[in-house]
């Protein structure tokens, strides 16, 4: 069975600061990883995905996640933090092709930034 | 946008009272999906579809049915709803080659 653990339910940092939001994986066969971004009041949206090319994935937004098969895991980051950027962060495993098959979904991380 | 329109967006009801939540898509996509999110556990999945009147269970999917008998509709009913159905309940679609497109979301308070 797959699962994703996300380390941090809240994460607060400075505008202009480093953004780390880590996330590990398991999963029993090759995984198909993502990141997704959820506004107040509003649906998921797809920040970026990883489908077992590069192992550096850049996303929406100036955000990236680098794939590490060795420590399981698929951590989120951006150099510089920005006001826009509060929000709540899931990171989600498929265990399929990452199209017909479902999504087993962190329990978020909430993401502060503070003047 | 994925041409995903969920409805009702808010919905309150009382305890023992069946409920359905609609989902409606424009673009002609055969797999959909049903999640429930609730604070500390993320989103989890109800029930899925793969086609007209396919569909099968998902991981908390007790007290809740699906049916789709058009390609654009899936709906999710609570048959009898209770407290702890008091969520927000997405619903996504497969577009193919790419992952989830979320719906905006149906928030149901049962009370």
């Amino acid at each position: 069975a797959q699962s994703v653990t996300q380390l941090g339910s809240h994460v607060s940092v400075s505008e202009g600061a480093l953004v780390l939001l880590r996330c590990n994986y398991s999963s029993s066969v090759p995984p198909y990883l993502f990141w997704y971004v959820q506004y107040p009041n509003q649906g998921l949206q797809l920040l970026l995905k990883y489908t077992s090319a590069a192992t550096l994935v850049k996303g929406i937004n100036g955000f990236e996640a680098e794939f590490k098969k060795s420590e399981t895991s698929f951590h989120l980051t951006k150099p510089s933090a920005h006001m826009s950027d509060a929000a709540e962060y899931f990171c989600a495993v498929s265990e399929g092709t990452g199209t017909a098959s479902k999504l087993t979904f962190g329990t978020g991380t909430r993401l502060q930034v503070t003047l | 946008d994925a041409g995903i329109t969920q409805s009702p967006r808010h919905k309150v009801t009382e305890t023992g009272t069946p409920v359905t939540l609609r989902c409606h898509q424009t673009e002609n996509h055969r797999y959909m999906y049903w999640y429930r999110q609730d604070p500390g556990h993320g989103l989890r999945l109800i029930h899925y579809s793969y086609g007209v009147k396919d569909t099968d269970k998902g991981e908390v999917s007790d007290g809740y049915s699906v049916s789709r008998s058009k390609t654009e509709d899936f709906l999710l009913t609570l048959e009898s709803a209770t407290s702890s159905q008091t969520s927000v309940y997405f619903c996504a679609i497969s577009v193919l080659g790419s992952p989830l497109h979320f719906g905006n979301g149906t928030r149901l308070t049962v009370t």
